[in-house]
């Protein structure tokens, strides 16, 4: 089994619709992370989570809301979709407790906005 | 400009030939390097983790760092089919990798039989 796991895997969906990208991990880590990658941008940090009571804005937060549910689960919202929004969306995991954190990612979700 | 210039390819090259994977970057504050591969459809992974100038090695893969001339690569020797995938490379000022990151935009590679 998958130590970080999102679903869907894959997604189309319609201007102006609500969706949610779920994240789990069962690697025990506190720390939790949503990323967007484009083609030729590399990967941008959208939202961070450091413990359940915590939540950052990244980069490119605006469009998108997020929700740890509990340690193990991060889930990413787009209130109102927009095409520019299409893209793959990576969950990661890190432990703060190593001395060289050092990221874990999940196989990520393909969206597709039309 | 942006802040980490990663050639995107494709560089295609023969079974057995020696890979260099560049970045260069305008942030003299890093001083944590990383290189990440990514196959098809799937999450990045980590290669190689350095810390400052200098190599590290690693099996076939030598990971180099020139902070004088903000500049790193990746070596792969005698590279396989296998190795074909995307490689990220991506930097820090700090150890707490997760927030603090700048990624490339990842250079293909194809090795073929």
């Amino acid at each position: 089994d998958a130590d970080v796991t999102q679903t869907p895997r894959n997604r189309i969906t319609k201007t102006g619709k609500r969706i949610m990208l779920e994240c789990s991990q069962t690697k025990g880590h506190d720390r939790m992370y949503w990323y967007r990658q484009d083609p030729g941008l590399g990967l941008r940090l959208i939202y961070y989570s450091f413990d359940v009571k915590d939540i950052n804005k990244g980069e490119i937060s605006d469009g998108y809301s997020v929700s740890r549910q509990a340690q193990a689960k991060f889930s990413l919202s787009l209130e109102s979709a927009i095409p520019n929004q299409t893209a793959l969306y990576f969950c990661a995991t890190s432990d703060a407790r190593e001395a060289n954190e050092k990221l874990f990612f999940g196989s990520g979700t393909q969206l597709s906005v039309l | 400009q942006k802040e980490v210039e990663q050639d995107p390819g494709p560089l295609s090259v023969p079974e057995g030939a020696i890979v260099s994977l560049n970045c260069t970057y305008s942030n003299s504050a890093f001083q944590y390097f990383m290189w990440y591969r990514q196959y098809s459809r799937k999450g990045p992974e980590l290669l190689m983790y350095t810390y400052s100038s200098g190599n590290k090695e690693d099996g076939r893969f030598t990971a180099q760092v020139d902070k004088s001339s903000k500049y790193i690569s990746l070596f792969i020797r005698d590279s396989q089919p296998s190795d074909s995938a995307t490689y990220l490379c991506a930097m820090s000022g700090t150890n707490n990798a997760g927030n603090m990151l700048t990624f490339g935009g990842g250079t293909r590679l194809m090795v073929k039989p």
